[in-house]
């Protein structure tokens, strides 16, 4: 099955600067990448994805990066603010348009502090 | 946008009882339901997928008759733990796919076994 490596598992960036949080999947068949950004006890929030047919997606502060030889795709947050310290978790799936059963598989999840 | 309600949000329970979790599509028809366990300050980790209409698919390592998942109509899915244990006790979220509408998730639901 697919496995979804993620690094680092805590980061501490001060506001301001830039956050980079990358992951690693082994499935070649993967073609939807979402990130997901979870406070405590909170569902996760969709707040960017990228499917394997695009390198690179922006929005706003935000943006993901996809490389489909290495199998490696990235997330970040430029300008980040005290309000994104949170868990963010990469996550892999088959899924065409974002769904047709394939379920997602996480990473292990990276706890962004961003201290002002 | 597409909505999915999760009951209860908390639930503290004696061991040995069962615990019954519910998750509603409200404005779409679920076709797939994933039904996810997360521990403290760890991953979403898969537990089954269930399908309306057939009988949920368990990862490896997830008793099926220990929990059990029903997926009778397409805005309807429940988890059932049964025969609770302290070790059970975790945040369980579940995750409705249909067409168009991408991964919605539940708001979840911890918890307690005693």
């Amino acid at each position: 099955g697919e496995n979804v490596e993620q690094h680092p598992s805590t980061l501490s960036v001060q506001e301001g600067d830039s956050a980079v949080i990358k992951c690693t999947y082994s499935d070649s068949a993967s073609n939807y990448f979402p990130w997901y950004k979870q406070e405590l006890g909170k569902r996760p929030q969709l707040i960017i994805d990228i499917r394997s047919n695009v390198g690179e997606k922006k929005d706003q502060r935000i943006a993901v990066t996809l490389n489909k030889t290495a199998k490696h795709f990235s997330l970040h947050i430029t300008e980040t603010q005290p309000e994104d310290s949170a868990v963010y978790f990469c996550a892999a799936s088959k899924a065409r348009n974002s769904n047709s059963g394939y379920a997602l598989n996480f990473g292990k999840g990276t706890s962004l502090l961003v201290t002002p | 946008g597409a909505v999915v309600s999760q009951h209860p949000s908390r639930v503290i329970c004696k061991s040995g009882t069962s615990v019954k979790i519910e998750c509603r599509s409200l404005d779409f028809q679920a076709t797939t339901m994933f039904w996810y366990r997360q521990f403290p300050k760890q991953s979403l980790m898969l537990m089954a997928t269930s399908n309306e209409g057939s009988k949920a698919t368990y990862e490896q390592g997830v008793e099926k008759d220990k929990f059990l998942i029903n997926h009778a109509s397409l805005t309807l899915s429940t988890l059932t733990v049964t025969s609770a244990h302290p070790e059970d006790s975790s945040f369980y979220i579940c995750s409705a796919t249909s067409q168009g509408y991408g991964y919605t998730f539940g708001s979840g639901t911890r918890l307690t076994v005693v």
